[in-house]
């Protein structure tokens, strides 16, 4: 299957600063890539879903002047947490979707966000 | 949103039996998908079953799918240690929609 990497794998910030998470997709163009939010033992809540070259779309809910998505190009979209405060503390997962049937999605390995 | 409910929430069998699993979701589908995340780390994908099929097998794993009910199920046989793990259930409501994710099932298998 295809490979979706993320970086960091983990990271520790203090409140008020900002993160950037990195999303790649390591052997295929993907046209369109989904940010995850996982709260410990729950589920994946789509946080939002970007489209390369144009702006993200946020699900209800998700503040998108928080969390700034930058799809670039088609192997590389970024999640920043702006002014991270500890309740955004969280497990965030990548995921990455080709052009064709049936739009399987490739999910990178997550990034274990801690805000202090 | 989410879109399926799992059910069990949470399931505890020995090693050597069999795990089922089941989904329930509301809307429409085009294919649903299982997962399996180990504790803290990213999500493996399973199995993809599309709409138009009833069943599916892979290795120790079968999933079945009934779109009257808005239900699938997945089963594993013959169950291992290594088999403990969160297992969700997620759906692609239509052509190109994202993945959304049921609840989970938190299932473990004591040796």
């Amino acid at each position: 299957g295809a490979v979706v990497s993320q970086h960091p794998s983990r990271v520790i910030c203090k409140s008020g600063t900002s993160v950037k998470i990195e999303c790649r997709s390591l052997d295929f163009q993907a046209t369109t890539m989904f940010w995850y939010r996982q709260f410990p033992k729950q589920s994946l809540m789509l946080m939002a879903t970007s489209n390369e070259g144009s702006k993200a779309t946020y699900e209800q809910g998700v503040e998108k002047d928080k969390f700034l998505i930058n799809h670039a190009s088609l192997t590389l979209s970024t999640l920043t947490v702006t002014s991270a405060h500890p309740e955004d503390s969280s497990f965030y997962i990548c995921s990455a979707r080709g052009y064709d049937e049936p739009y399987e999605q490739y999910f990178g390995p997550g990034t274990r966000l801690t805000v202090t | 949103s989410q879109q399926g409910e799992e059910d069990p929430q949470a399931l505890s069998i020995q090693e050597g039996e069999n795990a089922t699993m089941n989904c329930s979701y509301k809307t429409s589908i085009n294919n649903l998908q299982w997962y399996r995340q180990n504790s803290g780390r990213g999500l493996v994908h399973l199995i993809l079953i599309r709409s138009n099929e009833r069943e599916k097998h892979s290795g120790r794993l079968r999933v079945t799918l009934d779109t009257s009910k808005k239900s699938s199920s997945l089963l594993i046989t013959a169950s291992r240690a290594a088999d403990t793990a969160s297992y969700f259930c997620a759906t692609v409501p239509s052509g190109n929609t994202p993945l959304v994710f049921g609840k989970g099932t938190r299932l473990s298998v004591i040796a």
